[in-house]
């Protein structure tokens, strides 16, 4: 079965500094999709950022960075320049590829908080 | 586009009633899910529709029911609700398989 785990329920990072929101995954999938999505404190789930399982280099997108080590099952998602709208929970999720659907499996997620 | 609208934004059941979530996207997209979020948790999938009169259970269907009779709409049935439905619940949808799942605001139930 799929998983996902992050294991850091909360980050602190001064404004203008990056920080890294880590992911690992476990699946036997060869093919499978991987998200970010962002959760503000009004409860909204925004989309960040996709990797592909066979993408070639690491997805970016703006200030979003995604760290992909595939060997390593790893997904981590690098915020560079922080601000303080950034502060909120931040979900790891991984994509079933090889039912056919696309069913999303979520991490805990992480709280960031940004400060001054 | 409205995206992926959710109605209500709140409600309170007593033990035992029943209510229909509403979720509707006006974005033409196929695929649609319905999930719920626990406190302090990511999101776990109720129910998914891959098209209109096309459903299936996802990882927690338990207490539920869908209908997808048009494209447009996914609404997610609790019969007989108990405390342990107390939750947010996300409507999502997506054009296809490959592409990123959009988000309705949220409704959050509360079981007494």
């Amino acid at each position: 079965a799929q998983k996902i785990t992050q294991t850091q329920p909360g980050m602190f990072v001064q404004e203008k500094e990056a920080v890294t929101l880590d992911c690992t995954y476990d699946t036997s999938d060869p093919s499978y999709g991987l998200f970010w999505y962002k959760q503000p404190s009004s409860g909204e789930m925004i989309f960040l950022i996709y990797q592909g399982s066979y993408d070639q280099q690491n997805a970016t997108e703006g200030r979003y960075s995604l760290n992909f080590q595939k060997a390593r099952k790893s997904a981590n998602l690098v915020i560079s320049a922080s601000q303080l709208g950034d502060s909120a929970m931040y979900f790891c999720a991984m994509r079933d590829m090889n039912t056919g659907f696309q069913k999303l499996v979520f991490g805990t997620g992480t709280r960031l908080l940004v400060s001054p | 586009n409205a995206g992926v609208t959710q109605t209500p934004k709140f409600r309170i059941l007593k033990i035992g009633q029943s209510m229909t979530l509403q979720c509707a996207q006006d974005m033409n997209h196929n695929y649609m899910y319905w999930y719920r979020q626990d406190p302090g948790m990511g999101l776990k999938l109720i129910y998914y529709s891959v098209g209109a009169g096309i459903t299936d259970k996802g990882e927690v269907p338990n207490g539920y029911n869908v209908s997808r009779s048009t494209t447009e709409d996914f609404p997610l049935r609790l019969e007989l609700a108990a405390p342990s439905q107390t939750s947010v619940y996300f409507c999502a949808s997506s054009s296809d398989r490959n592409n990123e799942q959009f988000f309705g605001p949220g409704t959050r139930l509360t079981v007494l």
